[in-house]
């Protein structure tokens, strides 16, 4: 059973704080994804990550950077908190021979 | 610019009736869809996907239909049951990328 664990399911941060997410998936999966899910958006990809130390932009990518040093583990970085960055984070996680995402529980960021 | 749609942002229906949740995309190049079942407080789960090469994909209660000339799927439930109460989503890509395109979601209530 694939399993994509996140790190915090709630955080409060303050506007310009420096945020880190953490997710981490235990089934060897090439991809790994960060979304930001917002009421009458949907899921919005941020990054997401083809293999280690690879990444590539989103459809959003701007605020944000990420992390991967570990094939299991992708880190989202909010350099510099805003309160427009207020969402859910989502990780998901994806075998390359296979078009479905696993993904975590999600993160709701609050910045104040 | 939104490239997949779903329209309807909520459903009511009444348990043992068919549920019918509605897509439309823009992108001619997508060749892969999927939806995604999401509860509160949960990451979304996949549920079935259709490649383009099929019109019709069926597992148990759930059925995706996939008309390419009008760039229009739907997911039908059939017997609906309270259980079946979250949002869902739909997602489309283009080959094998990792850039999937979600919908805003629908929001489904099975009323038992």
């Amino acid at each position: 059973d694939v399993k994509v664990t996140q790190s915090s399911r709630y955080l409060v941060k303050r506007t310009g704080e420096k945020v880190f997410l953490e997710c981490v998936q235990d089934m060897d999966h090439e991809n790994m994804f960060w979304y930001r899910q917002d009421p009458g958006l949907g899921l919005r990809l941020i990054y997401f990550s083809y293999d280690v130390k690879m990444k590539e932009k989103g459809d959003i990518p701007e605020g944000y950077s990420v992390s991967r040093e570990k094939k299991e583990r992708f880190s989202l970085i909010l350099e510099s908190a805003s309160t427009n960055q207020t969402s859910m984070y989502l990780c998901a996680s994806r075998r390359t021979s296979s078009e479905t995402q696993y993904f975590g529980p999600g993160t709701r960021l609050l910045v104040l | 610019d939104q490239q997949v749609k779903q329209n309807s942002p909520s459903l009511s229906v009444q348990e043992g009736r068919i549920s019918i949740l509605n897509c439309d995309y823009t992108n001619s190049m997508f060749d892969y869809f999927l939806w995604y079942k999401k509860y509160p407080a949960e990451g979304p789960t996949f549920l079935i996907s259709i490649s383009s090469i099929k019109d019709k994909n069926e597992d148990g209660r759930f059925t995706v239909f996939l008309n390419k000339s009008a760039k229009h799927l739907s997911l039908h439930i059939v017997p609906s049951q309270p259980g079946d109460s979250a949002v869902y989503f739909c997602a489309a890509c283009a080959g094998f990328g990792n850039q999937f395109y979600f919908g805003t979601g629908t929001s489904l209530t099975v009323i038992p």
